[in-house]
């Protein structure tokens, strides 16, 4: 069964403190994105990577950075996690397009992330 | 910029009735795609249905069906039959042809009266 795998479900950080989520996938996507949930809002974009090595910025990027040293794994990083960080992070993986057909994309279960 | 408007924050129907979920976008683009996503309350984000803009027929898979309105820029979501297991949250979404990132609403939450 195809995969993507965040590596915590739930998580509780210190006001300032680095936080590293992980997600990884199986299924030899090129393309990875991160996304913010809350509710009333929706999911918004932060980060995403169409290739190893490479990051582009989404909607709301300030306050994070990204990661991809292999094409199986995307890590968001919090350099110093504050309070309005506090949120649901959802993870996916996609295929891009195939000819005149997308999948969409395979998300993770997603991470809650409280920071105090 | 596009945008994906879900005008239902929340809605509630009956088992085994039928329930319509609105939502509209706006995009200048002729080539697009659109998608129901459902995360019941596990988060899990499951993709319930997708839809080519190229395409004029209605996409449907079992009881969730589609009305693709590319004029009026409409995509509603008809749950046929509704069940208990189809109480989530529903977000509609959309991505341009030539890039894959992927705008979502911000979601309506469907109760499930037994």
């Amino acid at each position: 069964d195809v995969k993507v795998t965040q590596s915590s479900r739930y998580l509780v950080k210190r006001t300032g403190e680095k936080v590293f989520l992980e997600c990884v996938q199986d299924m030899d996507h090129e393309n990875m994105f991160w996304y913010r949930q809350d509710p009333g809002l929706g999911l918004r974009l932060i980060y995403f990577s169409y290739d190893v090595k490479m990051k582009e910025k989404g909607d709301i990027p300030e306050g994070y950075s990204v990661s991809r040293e292999k094409k199986e794994r995307f890590s968001l990083i919090l350099e110093s996690a504050s309070t309005n960080q506090t949120s649901m992070y959802l993870c996916a993986s996609s295929l891009g397009d195939r000819g005149l057909y997308h999948y969409g994309y395979t998300f993770g279960s997603g991470t809650r992330l409280t920071v105090v | 910029a596009q945008t994906v408007t879900q005008s239902q924050p929340e809605m509630s129907v009956q088992e085994a009735e039928t329930v319509t979920l609105s939502c509209t976008y706006d995009t200048s683009e002729s080539d697009y795609y659109l998608f129901w996503y459902k995360q019941p309350p596990s988060r899990q984000m499951i993709l319930v249905i997708r839809q080519e803009a190229y395409k004029q027929q209605n996409a449907t898979e079992n009881r969730f069906s589609v009305n693709f309105q590319k004029a009026a820029k409409s995509f509603s979501l008809k749950i046929s039959d509704s069940q208990l297991g189809d109480a989530a949250m529903y977000f509609c979404a959309y991505k341009e042809g030539r890039d894959d990132k992927i705008i979502f609403g911000k979601g309506t939450r469907l109760h499930i009266l037994p």
